[in-house]
């Protein structure tokens, strides 16, 4: 069965620096999305990627942030200038493109960021 | 805006015995629900989702979820459960009122069957 993947499993960051996280989508999926999962909190929604542009995204997912999808199979978020607070379970998700979003999103495997 | 609440952290039955994880959802519009499941250091597993119809909907490894409009709820149950379903279960609902395709997650329910 097809599966998103994600480069790093961890990164460890020194505050300040940037770090990209890298995932593959499954590959006939049109729809794309970071979440990001904080110890002990609930998963909470970052950005939603669709046709080249972001479709969506929260209140979290301020100017430290950028996704960028840089060929036909991979896509990058980006924080720049880590924060301690950015410590957190990031995962990549994608979907196939359903009638008003009625596909599920396959996640994948997550990248812990550990910023010290 | 949408929210879920599932109000139990955890949940304990033995083997073989029928388990329920309960869900409610709050949304504008008619919602999109989708039960994931995540086991140590995975990622979240879809397991089942209800879009329209059928108010009881069937999922992988012999889960099922009942849609309760009247009652905003989604709980997740399985008649008979195993040790193997030991994780952490995550409701989650999209808003279809809204346009957007973001999930909004509970806050997970652990799953504990023992032998």
């Amino acid at each position: 069965e097809p599966e998103v993947t994600q480069t790093p499993s961890h990164q460890v960051t020194q505050m300040g620096q940037e770090v990209i996280l890298r995932c593959v989508p499954i590959s006939n999926h049109l729809y794309f999305y970071w979440y990001r999962q904080i110890l002990g909190q609930k998963v909470e929604f970052l950005v939603s990627f669709y046709n080249n542009e972001i479709s969506e995204k929260s209140e979290i997912f301020d100017d430290q942030f950028s996704v960028e999808r840089p060929d036909g199979s991979n896509f990058t978020l980006k924080i720049r200038s880590t924060k301690l607070e950015d410590s957190a379970m990031y995962f990549c998700a994608s979907s196939e493109a359903g009638q008003g979003g009625n596909q599920p999103q396959h996640f994948g495997d997550g990248t812990r960021l550990s910023i010290l | 805006a949408q929210s879920v609440a599932q109000p139990e952290d955890q949940v304990n039955v033995a083997e073989g015995n029928p388990l329920t994880v309960k869900c409610t959802y709050s949304v504008s519009g008619n919602p999109y629900l989708f039960w994931y499941v995540q086991y140590p250091n995975r990622g979240l597993q879809f397991l089942l989702k209800y879009i329209t119809g059928d108010n009881l909907v069937k999922g992988s490894y012999g889960f099922e979820a009942e849609f309760n409009k009247s009652q905003t709820s989604f709980h997740l149950k399985k008649p008979s459960a195993l040790v193997s379903d030991s994780a952490l279960y995550f409701c989650a609902v999209r808003d279809t009122n809204t346009g957007f395709q973001k999930l909004v997650f509970g806050t997970g329910t652990r799953l504990l069957v023992s032998p």
